[in-house]
């Protein structure tokens, strides 16, 4: 079974502060993703990463940045944690392949809040 | 413009009952693929079912089928003999091949199931 792992369930920070989301996958995918998850908006794409220090914007990359130095690990950074980026995070990977490969397995997520 | 939309922000079905989750999907691409997936209140998103647009029949999974009409742009989800587990948000996402975004899931907002016993 595909495993997604995500370093905390729940975060809390204050404004201000340096954040990192951690998430490790154990199926040598090459794709990983970052997402939020806000109600009413649905999954929004942060940043996405197709293979080693390798990254590509998603829909709102602004106040995130990512980091992939292993293949199996991938990480959020927030630089200076805001009120606004309260919010589910959730961690994704999937296999460069087609068809029912494409699907993207998720972590269990980490609920933020920023105080 | 909105990609996928899911027409239905809640919906109710009675236990061991059949239930249809609508979802549309906009794109000029001939090649996609189109995914649905089950958040429960734990948060974690769980993958049902794929259906690619090449695909000659309709994918199922157990109670879950996909009721694909290309020529609509439907990829609606039925859910059959409904139980109460069923009871989560369920999220339509599709893949369509452009440029580096060709790995991207793009979301619908989602639908939320409660099943009644």
């Amino acid at each position: 079974d595909v495993k997604v792992t995500q370093s905390s369930r729940y975060l809390v920070k204050r404004t201000g502060e340096k954040v990192f989301l951690e998430c490790v996958q154990d199926m040598d995918h090459e794709n990983m993703f970052w997402y939020r998850q806000d109600p009413g908006l649905g999954l929004r794409l942060i940043y996405f990463s197709y293979d080693v220090k390798m990254k590509e914007k998603g829909d709102i990359p602004e106040g995130y940045s990512v980091s992939r130095e292993k293949k199996e690990r991938f990480s959020l950074i927030l630089e200076s944690a805001s009120t606004n980026q309260t919010s589910m995070y959730l961690c994704a990977s999937s296999s460069s392949g087609t068809g029912n490969k494409e699907t993207q397995y998720f972590g269990p997520g980490t609920r933020l809040l920023v105080l | 413009a909105q990609k996928i939309t899911q027409t239905q922000p809640g919906m109710f079905v009675q236990e061991k009952e059949a239930v249809t989750l609508d979802c549309t999907y906009d794109t000029s691409d001939p090649s996609y693929g189109l995914f649905w997936y089950k958040q429960p209140s734990s948060g974690e998103m769980i993958f049902l079912i794929y259906q690619g647009s090449y695909d000659q029949q309709n994918a199922t999974e157990g109670r879950y089928s996909l009721n694909f009409q290309k020529a609509r742009k439907s990829a609606n989800l039925v859910i059959s003999a409904s139980q109460l587990g069923d009871s989560a948000m369920y999220f339509c996402a599709m893949r369509d091949s452009w440029g580096a975004g060709s790995y991207q899931l793009t979301f619908g907002k989602g639908t939320k199931l409660s099943v009644i016993p």
